[in-house]
């Protein structure tokens, strides 16, 4: 079935350091693919989104690509901050409705 | 408006009580989930509503009863719950996908209730 695997946590890192979380989808179709971030004590929020092959989606200085050549949809940010520090979900959507998620990735950024 | 909101924020109930949490959101959306989430884990489907009707039940227990009452309210019944029903629970909406379509449509998700079941 359709599944999203994104690397295990956590991860630490300093302020202003470069940020990758892998993450990569299994689906029979082309999927829309997405990430999530979660802040403690709160709901997920949608940080950013790609619907088709080679789309970059970009939101508060994050990017990922859409790589249908290796299933990939890498979350990267070239500086991060303290406020960053929260648990990132990779998710698809392939059909009507329905998101899969994947295990969510948590970092920690420290001053 | 792009909120989706939950009441109440903290729950905490008996085994024998019965609660109900609920969800609005007032974005157009005419789809919307619950989801369960425990502590480290991402969200657990529960239902989905798609134009005020029920349309997935992830085989949830029927301790726990959804309700849509109109396409901007989303209900969810607790009844005779379980020590291990204590989670986050999530609501969230979203444009109603079709197939046919080359993308599927982001949800947008609320703050969540934290249950504490006793």
């Amino acid at each position: 079935g359709d599944s999203v695997t994104q690397m295990e946590g956590p991860v630490t890192l300093s302020e202003e350091a470069f940020l990758t979380i892998n993450c990569t989808y299994t689906a029979t179709g082309y999927p829309s693919l997405f990430w999530y971030v979660q802040y403690p004590g709160e709901g997920l929020q949608l940080l950013l989104k790609a619907t088709k092959a080679d789309d970059k989606g970009s939101n508060k200085g994050f990017e990922a690509t859409y790589r249908k050549e290796t299933t990939s949809f890498h979350l990267e940010k070239g500086s991060v901050q303290v406020s960053d520090s929260a648990v990132y979900f990779c998710a698809l959507s392939d059909r009507p409705n329905d998101m899969r998620f994947g295990a969510g990735t948590r970092l920690t950024v420290k001053p | 408006d792009t909120e989706v909101t939950q009441t109440p924020k903290h729950l905490v109930m008996g085994m024998t009580n019965k609660k109900s949490l609920k969800c609005e959101q007032h974005m157009g959306h005419r789809a919307m989930y619950w989801y369960k989430q425990k502590a480290k884990k991402p969200p657990e489907l529960m239902f989905v509503y798609s134009y005020e009707k029920l349309s997935i039940n992830e085989s949830v227990p029927s301790r726990f009863s959804p309700e849509c009452p109109n396409s901007s309210l989303l209900n969810l019944h607790l009844h005779a719950l379980q020590p291990e029903d204590s989670a986050l629970y999530l609501c969230a909406s979203s444009q109603v996908g079709t197939s046919g379509r080359n993308f599927y449509n982001e949800q947008f998700f609320g703050p969540g209730t934290r249950l504490t079941v006793l």
